[in-house]
């Protein structure tokens, strides 16, 4: 069974601030997906990625398959970026099924 | 805006009692899985169906159960109601190798 673990738990940070969150996993994985849930519970995908670095504006992730280890960071943080940012994994041949879930990290960016 | 929809929104039921809960995805995804996920945790996979078949299963009993319809909708069911079973049901779609487009999901409270 594959443990997903996400650090830290919590971060505040004010706004402009480089922001890292990491996650690291236990077994191989088809596909890394990173998450952003806002208060009321919608999720939406921000990347799913196997191997490598993608980035989409402010947003960059990468993933070390070796090391069972991916990151996700944010430039120039904004208020809006407040969020919490979920990891999960698939083992499943699909890259997008099955997944194990981190438990979250809550970010609060302050003006 | 992730072409998924669920409803209800919110619902309360009493121990004891059945509930369906429904997930509407977008044309074109032919695998859609189902999620819980408890205040604070993050989500713990349900099953999943392809193509109308259920092809995976996490660590849910028997009354979790599961349909889902040529029209790229589907069902989640849950008999004899726990309080335990009290949690946000979050349902997620996609096709081959792409990220996962999650619904808002279903706030459910059993009393």
């Amino acid at each position: 069974k594959n443990e997903v673990e996400q650090s830290p738990q919590n971060l505040t940070a004010q706004e402009g601030e480089f922001i890292t969150i990491n996650c690291s996993y236990s077994v191989g994985i088809s596909a890394l997906h990173w998450l952003q849930q806002h208060p009321g519970g919608g999720i939406v995908s921000l990347f799913m990625l196997s191997s490598g670095k993608k980035k989409h504006g402010r947003l960059i992730a990468t993933i070390n398959i070796q090391e069972k280890h991916s990151s996700l960071h944010i430039t120039a943080s904004h208020p809006r970026d407040s969020a919490v940012y979920i990891c999960a994994a698939s083992e499943a041949l699909f890259g997008n099924e099955k997944l194990t879930f981190g438990t979250g990290t809550r970010l609060t960016i302050i003006p | 805006e992730t072409g998924v929809t669920q409803s209800p929104t919110h619902l309360i039921k009493t121990r004891g009692q059945q509930v369906t809960l429904r997930c509407s995805s977008q044309s074109g995804h032919n695998t859609v899985s189902w999620y819980q996920q408890a205040l604070g945790q993050g989500p713990q996979f349900i099953f999943q169906y392809y193509r109308e078949e259920e092809n995976g299963r996490g660590n849910f009993p028997p009354r979790f159960s599961g349909l889902q319809f040529p029209n790229y909708s589907s069902e989640l069911n849950v008999n004899a109601l726990e309080l335990d079973d009290s949690a946000l049901y979050l349902c997620a779609s996609g096709s081959y190798n792409s990220p996962l487009h999650f619904g808002n999901g279903t706030r459910l409270t059993v009393t």
